[in-house]
């Protein structure tokens, strides 16, 4: 069975653009969580969705948004990009709530932003 | 917001036990408690997940008390190859948001030597 997939793996912005993310669960899992991994904070929740509706949703501002599709595949989105947005973002996959079921981790897409 | 905090950094010998303690005083009455394994330039990978008093699997065992506000990862026998950064996953008390989010602990790295 394919892991979970996360394009692009890396990508440089400059502050003040876009970006989307994007992540491919493993198949036949219904939830996509996305996180942010800085060195200074750590692992954070940004958002999990289920069946194209958020479920949860973490303490971020609203530049950082996200979508799942109907075959589950999710997608993250930063506006107005700033230094502090320079992290590792990474993609998780579970077959139901990812508070209850294990959940599959992407490699990650490494933002950088200039 | 309470923080789920661990011990930043913990060292042992091959063949030792290791026994890794989250603080999660904020933890949701209903959510599990679940430890990850991170290497570096990969995303976290699972280890074992439970709700209370004990649970064990092939690697590991998890110890959690009655009032589930901490947990204690137990790590057998470890070897070089279970250098890594521990991180314990619980949920966190909704905020009058409707939502609640999910909370990574501080992370613990260990170190296994020789």
């Amino acid at each position: 069975k394919a892991g979970v997939t996360q394009t692009p793996r890396y990508l440089i912005k400059t502050r003040g653009q876009q970006v989307t993310l994007s992540c491919s669960p493993i198949s036949g899992h219904r939830s996509v969580s996305w996180y942010q991994q800085t060195p200074g904070q750590g692992l954070q929740f940004l958002f999990e969705y289920f069946s194209e509706t958020q479920r949860n949703k973490g303490n971020f501002p609203g530049r950082f948004s996200g979508r799942q599709f109907s075959n589950s595949r999710s997608e993250m989105n930063v506006s107005t990009l700033e230094l502090g947005d320079s992290a590792l973002y990474l993609c998780a996959s579970s077959l139901a709530s990812s508070r209850e079921y294990e959940q599959y981790f992407g490699p990650g897409t490494r933002l950088t932003v200039t | 917001l309470a923080k789920t905090t661990q011990p930043i950094s913990m060292d042992s010998y091959e063949g030792q036990e290791v026994n890794i303690t989250c603080s999660h005083n904020n933890i949701a009455t209903n959510d599990y408690i679940t430890w990850y394994q991170q290497f570096p330039s990969q995303g976290p990978r699972f280890i074992i997940q439970g709700y209370k008093t004990k649970v064990t699997n092939e690697v590991a065992s998890l110890f959690i008390p009655a009032d589930r506000k901490s947990s204690t990862l137990s790590l057998p026998r470890v070897s070089l190859s279970d250098t890594a950064v521990y991180y314990c996953l619980v949920g966190d008390l909704a905020m009058n948001t409707g939502f609640q989010k999910l909370v990574f602990g501080t992370g613990t790295r260990l170190l296994v030597s020789p």
